[in-house]
């Protein structure tokens, strides 16, 4: 069956360091979405990406945050300069519409 | 962010009876409910879903139930197994678009 992977399952970082997380969404999909969840709250969303743009963001996707598909298959998320309260899960998703698949997250841990 | 409300953190049932667990919503531009499975350090996974212009929707042990007046719906599990237990995510959408999370349900099926 069909699977979203993710890498890496787990990256710390420096507070100011630069992380790219990177997701394979399922490959037929069109529709690619990045969402966090900082520990003890609600998953929430980041940003959609369709067509090679991103469709959507929400007001956490700050300019510290970008999103690009490279390859055609790879589909990153991009934090130029990490803070503390970036450290969360940071799970991707994929979608042919209207359901979502996710895959199993990074954990990101910001020192 | 109060749109999708879980308002039961945890719930605790008797292997072979039913679970139920409920969600609400308050904006009525949503028109496609899911429900995530997740376990801790994995992704959720999708369990079933209900388009707004169903009230019911079974899969399997899974059956979404949806009320529009009442802008609730609600996920029953029969028979529940210990294998089920996990948290549980209500999750909602509009047009497809990005999701929405309640909060979580802790369920704990006892054998």
């Amino acid at each position: 069956e069909p699977e979203v992977t993710q890498t890496p399952s787990h990256q710390v970082t420096q507070m100011g360091q630069e992380v790219i997380l990177r997701c394979v969404p399922i490959s037929n999909h069109l529709y690619f979405y990045w969402y966090r969840q900082i520990l003890g709250q609600k998953v929430e969303f980041l940003v959609s990406f369709y067509n090679n743009e991103i469709s959507e963001k929400s007001e956490i996707f700050d300019d510290q945050f970008s999103v690009e598909r490279p390859d055609g298959s790879n589909f990153t998320l991009k934090i130029r300069s990490t803070k503390l309260e970036d450290s969360a899960m940071y799970f991707c998703a994929s979608s042919g519409a209207p359901l979502q698949f996710f895959g199993p997250g990074t954990r990101l841990t910001v020192l | 962010d109060q749109q999708v409300k879980q308002n039961s953190p945890s719930l605790s049932v008797q292997e072979g009876r039913i679970s139920i667990l409920n969600c609400d919503y308050t904006n009525s531009m949503f028109d496609y409910f899911l429900w995530y499975k997740k376990y801790p350090a994995e992704g959720p996974t999708f369990l079933i879903s209900i388009s707004s212009i169903k009230d019911k929707n079974e899969d399997g042990r899974f059956t979404v139930f949806l009320n529009k007046s009442a802008k609730h719906l609600s996920l029953h599990i029969v028979p529940s197994q210990p294998g089920d237990s996990a948290v549980y995510f209500c999750a909602a959408s509009q047009y497809g678009n990005k999701l929405v999370f309640g909060a979580g349900t802790i369920l704990r099926v006892k054998s």
